[in-house]
C-alpha cells in the first residue's frame, strides 16, 4: 500500500517560516490534503488539492506538490499554529485513503 | 448549523462491544460519504473505512475487517461504528468525518468531535 512519510517534528521561531514535508512515491502526480490537529481537538482541513485553502484558512498557509514531496508552508508562524499536521492522499491502487504519520509543529 | 456530533466516551471491558454514533445536522445526510478514523493515544490518524450514505454500502481498510461494522440510520441522519470483541489496543479516539468534494477531489471537510473508547479490565 501507499506510504506517506512525514518528519515527526519541526520547530520554528515565531515570525519565521515553517515547511512541513510529506514524502511519497510520485506524490506530485496526485492530490494531497493537509489537516491541522491542535491538542485535544478534531483535525481541520487546511489545504486541499495540493495548494488550495478552505474558507477561513489564512493566506499564510499554503501547499505545493512536486516529484516525491508535498510541502505545507506556513509563513509568519504564530503560537496558534502549534499543532500536529497530517498529509493525506487517495491511493488509487487500493481505493483507500492514506494518512502520513504526522508532524508536530512546535513554535519556540 | 452544519455539524457532526458524536456520542460520549465509553469505558468497556475486554471482550465487550461498543457502538459509537455520529449524528449529522445542517446538510443533506445522504449526499456525502461518512468516514471513520482512529487515533490511538499519542499516535497519528488511521483511516478505518467509509460508508456510502446513499447505498449504505461500507468499505473497510485493511486491519479493520471482521470486528468492525459500519452502519447507518438515515431516518435520524446518524452513522454508527460498532466494534466487537474489544481489546486493550482498541483504546483510542474514534472520529467520524464527512467526505465531500471541496475542490477537484474529495476531502474530509467536516469532523465529529471524537469519541474516546477505553478498554480496560
Amino acid at each position: 500500500s501507499y506510504v506517506l512519510t512525514q518528519p515527526p517534528s519541526v520547530s520554528v521561531a515565531p515570525g519565521q517560516t515553517a515547511r512541513l514535508t510529506c514524502g511519497g512515491d510520485k506524490i506530485g502526480l496526485t492530490s494531497v490534503h493537509w489537516y491541522q490537529q491542535k491538542a485535544g481537538q478534531a483535525p481541520v482541513l487546511v489545504v486541499f488539492d495540493g495548494g488550495d485553502r478552505p474558507s477561513g484558512i489564512p493566506e499564510r498557509v499554503s501547499g505545493s506538490n512536486s516529484g516525491n514531496t508535498a510541502t505545507l508552508t506556513i509563513t509568519r508562524v504564530e503560537a496558534g499554529d502549534e499543532a500536529d499536521y497530517y498529509c493525506q492522499v487517495w491511493d488509487t491502487a487500493t481505493d483507500h485513503w492514506v494518512f502520513g504519520g504526522g508532524t508536530r509543529l512546535t513554535v519556540l | 448549523q452544519v455539524q457532526l456530533v458524536q456520542s460520549g466516551s465509553e469505558l468497556k471491558k475486554p471482550g465487550a462491544s461498543v457502538k459509537i454514533a455520529c449524528k449529522a445536522s445542517g446538510y443533506s445526510f445522504t449526499k456525502y460519504l461518512i468516514n471513520w478514523v482512529r487515533q490511538a493515544p499519542g499516535q497519528g490518524l488511521e483511516w478505518m473505512g467509509w460508508i456510502n450514505t446513499n447505498t449504505e454500502d461500507p468499505t473497510y481498510a485493511l486491519g479493520f475487517t471482521g470486528r468492525f461494522v459500519l452502519s447507518l440510520d438515515t431516518s435520524v441522519s446518524t452513522a454508527y461504528l460498532q466494534i466487537s470483541g474489544l481489546k486493550a489496543d482498541d483504546t483510542a479516539v474514534y472520529y467520524c468525518a464527512r467526505e465531500r468534494p471541496v475542490g477537484r477531489t474529495n476531502q474530509f471537510d467536516l469532523w465529529g468531535q471524537g469519541t474516546l473508547v477505553t478498554v480496560s479490565s
